[in-house]
């Protein structure tokens, strides 16, 4: 089952993207990458998710690279409440020990400053 | 549509007291999902439920924790004779099928004096 990599801590300047890295080099075919944030002490927040083609939502975009052993969230124009703890994850949804169990690392905390 | 809603959101329990934490999923919802935080440290799985079905419990501790999701009403989550290694903040979530989409509730925060 895929472990994902995330850098420790990133910084972000208020109004600037923030490019937020995730290395899924295991990641197996039935396994859609998650990314999920965790603001403060509050309930994780799903942000978006994808299999193979780049997503976007109202939150972010979700690039994943053509080998699916890498992708990046991007949140287009960070604000000072979106500094938070973000998760990426892999999740099956046929089978594995990843099927329907997020598994958190410890993600990377993104802060953004003005 | 409501969230997840969990309750109580704080829990103050003595060391030998139970504690009994409940989760209603998002309407619509039939799997639901505990996890644990730790102070200080990151979300653990601890336990999958369908209705009536305990689906996966590998992340529960082997004693005095147990979890139901009955027919009819909340998921429980019941720590007995709680000690002070378990003040954590316990987290629910529910998803429509298994693999899909898990949204969580704001927690519970449980603190064993």
């Amino acid at each position: 089952d895929a472990k994902t990599t995330q850098p420790t801590s990133m910084d972000c300047a208020e109004g600037r993207a923030a490019n937020l890295p995730c290395n899924h080099s295991t990641i197996s075919g039935n396994e859609y990458v998650y990314w999920y944030r965790q603001i403060h002490s509050q309930g994780p927040q799903y942000i978006i998710h994808g299999l193979k083609n780049n997503e976007t939502n109202e939150m972010a975009s979700l690039i994943i690279t053509e080998d699916r052993k890498s992708s990046t969230l991007i949140l287009p124009h960070a604000t000072l409440r979106d500094t938070a703890v973000y998760y990426c994850i892999a999740l099956s949804n046929a089978g594995g020990t990843s099927y329907g169990k997020l598994t958190f690392g410890q993600g990377t905390i993104l802060t953004v400053h003005p | 549509n409501a969230g997840v809603m969990q309750n109580p959101r704080h829990l103050v329990r003595r060391r030998g007291q139970e504690a009994r934490l409940r989760c209603s999923p998002m309407k619509g919802h039939s799997h639901v999902y505990w996890y644990r935080q730790l102070p200080e440290e990151g979300l653990k799985f601890m336990v999958y439920l369908q209705k009536e079905n305990i689906i996966d419990e590998s992340g529960m501790p082997k004693e005095r924790f147990s979890a139901e999701f009955p027919k009819e009403g909340p998921s429980i989550l019941r720590i007995q004779q709680v000690v002070r290694g378990d003040s954590a903040a316990y987290f629910c979530a529910s998803s429509r099928d298994r693999g899909n989409i898990q949204y969580f509730g704001a927690g519970t925060r449980l603190s064993v004096l």
